[in-house]
């Protein structure tokens, strides 16, 4: 059985940086790209980006390039994602998202999402 | 970035109805068109990728079409479990999108 697992809730200051993980089991971790998407309250889903196992390969929509940094963890079969500077607008649930290789893409399996609240 | 753009942003059907969801793309983006169900406090749940390929597990009342830059999601006899929010996501470019969401009330 496929599961991600995600690290808990947080809560930030302004400016701070936040780091959170998805521990992944029950598939090989490299066969899929791992995606990371927000969701702010009531507000819709926005992809954030994507990390490759495999290679440690990121693409980063420009909305986070510069504050956002996806990294794997192949002896752990983890995938981490930390937000830097953080602002009030970040609060949001964070998820993680797998999306196999070689296929039309597609987020097939999901974590349970994290809240991060940003806030002085 | 692609824009995705939903219609309508929520609905009211009954359970029995049929419901149809309609997502638009900026450019063509061929089929590269997933739909997700969304519950709240949950995580989404992939229903339909490639504009009209059903995911395993989900049933046979949930179907998918278009191609291009409009798509549709159909519902057949709305279910009670069926009360959700929609979101369609293109996977076209490398940059992927997201549809704003519809919500399907009772």
């Amino acid at each position: 059985e496929v599961q991600l697992v995600q690290s808990g809730a947080e809560v930030k200051k302004p400016g701070a940086t936040v780091k959170m993980s998805c521990k992944v089991s029950g598939y090989t971790f490299t066969d899929y790209y791992l995606q990371w998407v927000q969701q702010a309250p009531g507000k819709g889903l926005e992809w954030m980006g994507l990390v490759d196992p495999e290679n440690g390969e990121t693409v980063y929509a420009e909305k986070f390039q510069g504050r956002v940094s996806m990294t794997a963890d192949k002896s752990t079969d983890t995938a981490y994602m930390e937000l830097s500077s953080l602002r009030s607008e970040d609060t949001a649930v964070y998820f993680c998202a797998t999306d196999l290789k070689g296929v039309t893409p597609r987020f097939d399996y999901w974590g349970q999402g994290a809240l991060v609240t940003v806030s002085s | 970035d692609i824009q995705m753009t939903q219609s309508p942003s929520s609905l009211s059907a009954s359970v029995g109805d049929r419901v149809t969801i309609t997502c638009r793309s900026s450019q063509s983006i061929s089929n590269y068109l997933n739909w997700y169900q969304q519950k709240p406090g949950k995580a989404p749940k992939l229903l339909i990728y490639g504009a009209s390929s059903l995911q395993s597990g989900v049933p046979s009342r949930f179907s998918g079409s278009g191609s291009g830059k409009e798509f549709t999601l159909t519902i057949s006899n709305l279910q009670p479990e069926d009360f959700a929010t929609y979101h369609c996501q293109q996977t076209y470019s490398t940059v992927l999108t997201f549809g704003g969401g519809t919500k399907v009330e009772i």
